[in-house]
C-alpha cells in the first residue's frame, strides 16, 4: 500500500486561505468516505482535525474544512493563524482493514 | 480524562526486539480498539496497524507482517506493540492511539516512545 501523495509544503499569510490536497487510487480514498487530516507539531502526537472526509471533532476550529473529489481528498485552512504552522497528513481506508498515511504536507504561515 | 501513557525510550541492537507498552486509561478499554503508528527521524507517519482488543483479531501493515506483533493485556487495560528482527532504519518513535471503528478515527495518542536501533 502506497502512500497517499501530498504537496510537501504549502504556505500563506496570516488570514489567507490554503488548501492541501491528498491523492490516492479508486481504492482508497476515491472509493471510501473514511478520509482524516491530522495536525502535528513537531515532537508531539497527532491530533485528528477532520474525519469521514468534512466533520470536525469537538474542540477544532470551523477554519478547518474538508472536502473530496474523485481520488483526491482536501482539507482547507481559512483565516490562517501563526498557531497553524505543523504539518498535516491526511489518512485513508484502503479496505480490508487496512489503512494508509499520506506523505506530509508543512504548512508554513509567512 | 482519557489518557494513554507509553513505556519510556529503548535502545537496541540489530536483530534484538523490543516490547512498547500503552498504559490506557479513563475510558471503557473494551469499547475502542488500538492503533499503532510509527515515525522515523525527520520523516512521516506510518500506519503499523491495529488490535481489536475484545476479539484479539489483528490487522497488520502488509510492511510489517512477519515483524511485528500487537498483543494486550486486559486486566490492566494496557496494548503492547512488539517488534522483532530489529534493523537500523527501525529507528523511530512508536505511537499507540485508541481507535473508533466505527469512523476510522484515532483520537487520543500516547506520548510516542522512542526506539534507537543502533550497534
Amino acid at each position: 500500500q502506497s502512500a497517499l501523495t501530498q504537496p510537501a509544503s504549502v504556505s500563506g499569510s496570516p488570514g489567507q486561505t490554503i488548501t492541501i490536497s491528498c491523492t490516492g487510487t479508486s481504492n482508497d480514498v476515491g472509493y471510501y468516505d473514511l478520509v482524516s487530516w491530522y495536525q502535528q507539531v513537531p515532537g508531539k502526537a497527532p491530533r485528528l482535525m477532520i474525519y469521514e472526509v468534512t466533520k470536525r471533532p469537538s474542540g477544532i476550529s470551523s477554519r478547518f474544512s474538508g472536502s473530496k473529489s474523485g481520488n483526491t481528498a482536501s482539507l482547507t485552512i481559512s483565516g490562517l493563524q501563526a498557531d497553524d504552522e505543523a504539518d498535516y497528513y491526511c489518512f485513508s481506508y484502503a479496505g480490508s482493514s487496512i489503512y494508509v498515511f499520506g506523505s506530509g504536507a508543512k504548512v508554513t504561515v509567512l | 480524562q482519557v489518557q494513554l501513557v507509553q513505556s519510556g525510550a529503548e535502545v537496541k541492537k540489530p536483530g534484538a526486539s523490543v516490547k512498547v507498552s500503552c498504559k490506557t486509561a479513563g475510558y471503557s478499554f473494551f469499547s475502542y480498539a488500538i492503533s499503532w503508528v510509527r515515525q522515523a527521524p525527520g520523516q512521516g507517519l506510518e500506519w503499523m496497524g491495529w488490535m481489536n482488543v475484545n476479539s484479539g483479531d489483528t490487522h497488520y501493515s502488509q510492511r510489517f507482517q512477519g515483524t511485528i506483533s500487537m498483543t494486550a493485556d486486559r486486566s490492566t487495560s494496557t496494548a503492547y506493540l512488539e517488534v522483532k528482527s530489529l534493523r537500523s532504519d527501525d529507528t523511530a518513535v512508536y505511537f499507540c492511539a485508541r481507535y473508533n471503528r466505527d469512523d476510522s478515527t484515532s483520537d487520543y495518542w500516547g506520548q510516542g516512545t522512542l526506539v534507537t536501533v543502533s550497534s
